[in-house]
């Protein structure tokens, strides 16, 4: 299958700080890109759904001011989470999907705010 | 709303025994099924899906149908080896195309030698 990378893989910041995630299709456009957020135990959350060179579709409680997305080029999307703080940590993964496609994930982003 | 529910981790069984993931939804329309699988380390596969009722999903030796009049998808399979040992999600979608996908909680498997 096609391969998605995010990156880091994990990343300890201090509260108040801002941290970026990269997730990158490596060998096929991705048009549509979603990110998720799992926290301990339970289920994958949807937080917001991108398509290049638009803005990001967030759910319902997502804050889009502290999550900010942006989806670039069809290859790489970003999530900031800005001023984060101990509350935000948690796993975060990206998807990527070209069309109808199937859409394939990252490894995921384990972010713990000190 | 949609939502999936599944069977409660972690499980643990002996190589070569038989495995059950129960996996129920709930849904407005007339939703995709998918199990996905998630090795240490990687990120999320999918194992198998099935888009209709009665559809039987398989790969890998693991099987699901599709059953609407339970509102189910389990995953089973009939013998389990230790490279089977990830964690799994059932998930679903309703939305035709860009897969906005709705997860269980997962349910961490375990296979010992």
């Amino acid at each position: 299958g096609a391969v998605v990378s995010q990156h880091p893989s994990w990343v300890i910041c201090k509260s108040g700080t801002s941290v970026k995630i990269e997730c990158r299709s490596l060998d096929f456009q991705a048009t549509t890109m979603f990110w998720y957020r799992q926290f301990p135990k339970q289920s994958l959350m949807l937080m917001a759904t991108s398509n290049e060179g638009s803005k990001a579709t967030y759910e319902q409680g997502v804050e889009k001011d502290k999550f900010l997305i942006n989806h670039a080029s069809l290859t790489l999307s970003t999530l900031t989470v800005t001023s984060a703080h101990p509350e935000d940590s948690s796993f975060y993964i990206c998807s990527a999907q070209f069309g109808v496609t199937e859409a394939f994930f990252g490894q995921g982003t384990r972010l713990t705010v000190v | 709303g949609d939502s999936v529910t599944q069977m409660e981790g972690p499980v643990t069984l002996s190589e070569e025994a038989f495995l059950t993931i129960n996996c129920t939804y709930t849904a407005t329309g007339y939703p995709s099924l998918f199990w996905y699988v998630q090795y240490p380390g990687e990120g999320l596969q999918l194992l198998l899906k099935a888009t209709k009722a009665d559809d039987k999903g398989s790969n890998k030796g693991f099987e699901a149908t599709y059953r609407k009049e339970t509102t189910s998808f389990h995953l089973e399979k009939g013998s389990v080896q230790v490279s089977d040992s990830a964690v799994y999600f059932c998930a679903l979608s309703i939305v035709q195309g860009a897969q906005k996908l709705v997860f269980g909680q997962g349910t961490r498997l375990t296979i010992n030698p």
